[in-house]
């Protein structure tokens, strides 16, 4: 089946460490994003990449980094430098078609103790 | 810059009642427009879009039509079910600029027996 998938689901950090959420998608989609979402509240753009090693900064990059150097996939790092990086993270795809939309993954709960 | 409004919620509704839930926009440009479902400790689940002024999004009884005149894409449905318990994001997208979507911050939908 196509889609978009996110790991691992669930994951735990001890503060100052850094970790590394995989996407992968098989849509053949050509851009790939990466969202923040804090419990009850709406999602923050934290990177995009637009085509095959180019990426762009969203709202909250900082503490993050991200590569692009296959299309099918987008892996986020959480640096120690997040200060807040408990959250979960939702990774999405949009083909360039002209449709305009945008297809999400399962997402990634990220939980430092 | 572009923005996003929905209505507070939650919005707490007995089952076969009808639902609105209010969503107004702010674009600098002629936005597709889209609601998205999040269901608990899921990804995003595109509902229904719009791609131009005038048009009706729908899916599994929910309908929505892009008004610019008011700037608005409130999403509507008949009669709702327990499994319609979610939260709901509206958002839109602007051809160029990384066509990142914009979300609303969410309204959260309790249906009750």
């Amino acid at each position: 089946d196509g889609g978009i998938t996110q790991s691992p689901k669930y994951l735990f950090r001890k503060e100052g460490q850094n970790v590394t959420l995989s996407c992968e998608q098989n849509l053949n989609h050509d851009a790939m994003y990466w969202y923040r979402q804090d419990p009850g509240q709406g999602l923050r753009l934290i990177y995009y990449s637009q085509i095959v090693n180019d990426f762009q900064k969203g709202d909250i990059a900082e503490g993050y980094s991200v590569s692009r150097e296959k299309k099918e996939s987008f892996p986020l790092t959480v640096t120690s430098a997040q200060k807040n990086p408990t959250a979960f993270y939702l990774c999405a795809s949009r083909a360039a078609d002209g449709r305009n939309t945008i297809y999400f993954g399962e997402g990634s709960w990220l939980t430092v103790v | 810059g572009n923005s996003v409004t929905q209505m507070e919620g939650p919005v707490t509704l007995s089952e076969e009642a009808f639902l609105t839930i209010n969503c107004t926009y702010t674009a600098t440009g002629y936005p597709s427009l889209f609601w998205y479902v999040q269901y608990p400790g899921e990804g995003l689940q595109l509902l229904l879009k719009a791609t131009k002024a005038d048009d009706k999004g729908s899916n599994k009884g929910f309908e929505a039509t892009y008004r610019k005149e008011t700037t608005s894409f409130h999403l509507e449905k008949g009669s709702v079910q327990v499994s319609d318990s979610a939260v709901y994001f509206c958002a839109l997208i602007l051809t160029g600029g990384g066509n990142k979507l914009t979300f609303g911050t969410g309204t959260q939908l309790k249906v009750e027996l």
